[in-house]
């Protein structure tokens, strides 16, 4: 069972540049969320879409872009890196339209922005 | 700013004995709250669900509701070397499907 897939697992990227982390998962839920871990800071909710077609801000969603492809799919994108973006990036899915459903987490990628 | 909050830790018990990790929350309307564990450079982990005031048992692992109090706790007995990681509370938002997490308390138990 694959459940969340993330890619990559690890990135290193340079101030200002761009990229686009990639989560999908094949477990049918039709919510997905895109979270940020920093030591000391816990997991933060950066995106979510509750539902195909729709995609709403979490707690610190500046500085990225999400699209919610399809279904199974939803990318987040970092435009102009910042090194303030180093972090671990989780996705997570749930089938949140069965009532109160957890979330299940992919591995995650590691991100350093230099 | 919905709040939920643990203690960091460590919270370091001997093998075999009684683990009791606590977690309090801001929003009175929450109604699911999670459990996790997390391993060091892994994923967070569900281990544990509760909806309803009271116990709910699962294996060595026993998650308390007290909502009147805001508060949930997880206990595991016996615990094992195994069992070292940090452990997340999680609860779900009213009226979204989000989750706010706490920052998660460290448990070590050495052997």
């Amino acid at each position: 069972n694959a459940g969340v897939t993330q890619t990559p697992k690890f990135q290193v990227l340079k101030t200002g540049q761009s990229m686009t982390l990639q989560c999908a998962q094949d477990m049918n839920h039709n919510s997905m969320y895109w979270y940020r871990q920093d030591p000391g800071m816990g997991l933060r909710l950066i995106y979510y879409s509750a539902s195909e077609g729709t995609t709403d801000k979490g707690e610190v969603p500046n500085g990225y872009n999400v699209s919610r492809l399809n279904k199974r799919e939803f990318s987040l994108r970092l435009e102009s890196a910042a090194p303030s973006q180093t972090s671990v990036y989780f996705c997570a899915s749930s089938d949140s339209g069965r009532g109160n459903q957890p979330q299940h987490f992919g591995d995650g990628t590691r991100l350093s922005i230099l | 700013q919905k709040e939920v909050e643990q203690n960091s830790g460590p919270l370091s018990v001997p093998e075999g004995a009684i683990a009791s990790l606590n977690c309090t929350y801001s929003d009175r309307g929450s109604q699911s709250f999670f459990w996790y564990r997390q391993y060091s450079g892994k994923s967070p982990e569900l281990i544990m669900f509760i909806y309803s005031n009271g116990d709910k048992e699962d294996g060595r692992f026993t998650a308390q509701l007290n909502k009147a109090s805001q508060y949930v706790s997880l206990l595991i007995r016996d615990s094992q070397p195994s069992d070292s990681a940090t452990y997340l509370c999680a609860v779900r938002n009213s009226g979204y499907s989000t989750l706010t997490f706490g920052k998660g308390t460290m448990l070590l138990v050495s052997p």
